[in-house]
């Protein structure tokens, strides 16, 4: 069984400042990770995700997330947030293995971006 | 890129009555759809895998006949509330996925369906 923890439901900053959604996770076997965004009424988008590689992932509108194996973490950080960038914000994780790869995700963070 | 569409986005129904709801593929071929729940606040919870042409596997837990899931085609996946009361009311969402590897395999989301159960 897999599980995501995201470790705050809201994350409240201004304009320009940088930020950091933390996700942890727990597996037994190896996982593939996801960040999601859903803007308001909108359907999930990818932003990025990791599969194996660079622990450094680079994804959509200036995010990145770094995978830590021992501490089971899967962080998403931008330099420089905009207002546009509220949204909530979902961490997921996949197992390896199998014809569909099914995910498991966090309660999401909800990142508001205030001027 | 990958465009996934539900329908309706919206709908209310009256308790004991059935809601059809659609999820197309508008410009991919989904050999793969998947269906969620989301409830206010809340994390999306799988309900169900649909493959092209066979049976849903449902999770644990979800009623196999109340929540039918029809998945005739390559591009169209329908789910069926059938005979819905106020606690199904939901944020219903699916998501379509290619087949092939997991460094390929994305899974693309449809807005949701917001039901409403009276």
């Amino acid at each position: 069984a897999q599980s995501v923890t995201q470790l705050d439901s809201q994350v409240p900053v201004f304009e320009e400042a940088p930020v950091e959604l933390r996700c942890n996770y727990s597996s037994s076997v190896s996982v593939y990770l996801f960040w999601y965004v859903q803007y308001p009424n909108q359907g999930l988008q990818l932003l990025l995700k990791y599969l194996s590689g660079s622990t450094l992932v680079k994804g959509i509108n200036g995010f990145e997330a770094e995978f830590n194996k021992s501490q089971t973490s899967f962080h998403l950080r931008k330099p420089s947030v905009h207002i546009s960038d509220t949204a909530e914000y979902f961490c997921a994780v996949s197992s390896s293995g199998g014809s569909n790869y099914k995910l498991t995700f966090g309660k999401g963070t909800l990142l508001t971006v205030n001027p | 890129g990958a465009v996934v569409s539900q329908h309706p986005s919206w709908v209310i129904c009256k308790s004991g009555t059935s809601v059809k709801i659609e999820c197309r593929s508008l410009d991919f071929q989904a050999t793969t759809m998947f269906w969620y729940r989301q409830f206010p606040k809340q994390s999306l919870m799988l309900m169900a895998t649909s493959n092209e042409g066979s049976k849903a596997t449902y999770e644990q837990g979800v009623e196999k006949d109340k929540f039918l899931i029809n998945h005739a085609s390559l591009t169209l996946s329908t789910l069926t509330v059938t005979s819905a009361h106020p606690e199904d009311s939901s944020f219903y969402i699916c998501s379509a996925t290619t087949r092939g590897s997991v460094s390929t395999d994305t899974q693309y989301f449809g807005p949701g369906t917001r039901l409403t159960v009276l």
